[in-house]
């Protein structure tokens, strides 16, 4: 059973389109969250999500739209994508106390044309 | 902010002898966690050792273990007896101790090649 799963693995679309990334968790984690992997390996947070509420926004696009039906699930939508936005998506969970780590989806690797 | 610096973006190690990866952070906060992961070719992100800054302990985690100077800001990571399934991209991490900051502020990364 995996813990944090994301879907799409691989996404390969043309420049212009709109897509999401789905992640879902089994862990009963009550924080989310979405990284960005760029092409030289450099992981940056992009949004977290605790009990469905958005605590952190880093400075992203507002075409990066994250959503969270309830607390098991973060949603990442992706509007008129650009070259620039290719990368590997992560998608990650943890439980609210500082120390706990944090559980890695196996990453979406989205290819922008 | 916090910043995590990894100098070293290559190290290689020759199978079963130890190395020592390097990592720097700063911060204004007293109270904090750090983290080692490991990003091996499946890209999966799999936590090695964490550490917390109020303990002076340094966590050990059978082969691996940490070297935390608090006073300096560095958080080295010490693999012991290296093997081929180590090899593989390393991050130091930090995560603050305040409620909203709890995220991982990651470094460079740090590409190990393990030499049969």
């Amino acid at each position: 059973d995996t813990a944090v799963s994301q879907t799409p693995k691989y996404l390969v679309t043309q420049m212009g389109n709109d897509k999401s990334i789905k992640c879902e968790q089994n862990l009963g984690h009550d924080t989310m969250y979405w990284y960005k992997q760029d092409s030289k390996k450099f992981l940056k947070i992009m949004f977290s999500y605790n009990n469905k509420e958005l605590i952190i926004n880093e400075t992203v696009p507002n075409r990066f739209s994250p959503k969270s039906p309830d607390k098991a699930h973060l949603n990442l939508h992706i509007n008129s994508l650009e070259l620039g936005d290719s990368a590997v998506y992560f998608c990650a969970s943890s439980l609210a106390g500082q120390n706990e780590k944090l559980f890695f989806g196996s990453g979406t690797q989205l290819s922008v044309l | 902010a916090q910043t995590v610096t990894q100098s070293q973006p290559e190290m290689s190690v020759q199978e079963a002898e130890t190395v020592t990866l390097s990592c720097t952070y700063d911060t204004s906060e007293s109270d904090y966690y750090l983290f080692w992961y490991k990003q091996p070719p499946s890209r999966q992100m799999i936590l090695v050792i964490r550490q917390e800054a109020y303990k002076q302990q340094n966590a050990t985690e059978n082969r691996f273990s940490v070297n935390f100077q608090k006073a300096a800001k560095s958080f080295s990571l010490k693999i012991s007896d290296s093997q081929l399934g180590d090899a593989a991209m390393y991050f130091c991490a930090y995560k603050g101790a305040n409620f909203g900051n709890e995220k991982l502020t990651f470094g460079t990364g740090t590409r190990l090649t393990i030499i049969p």
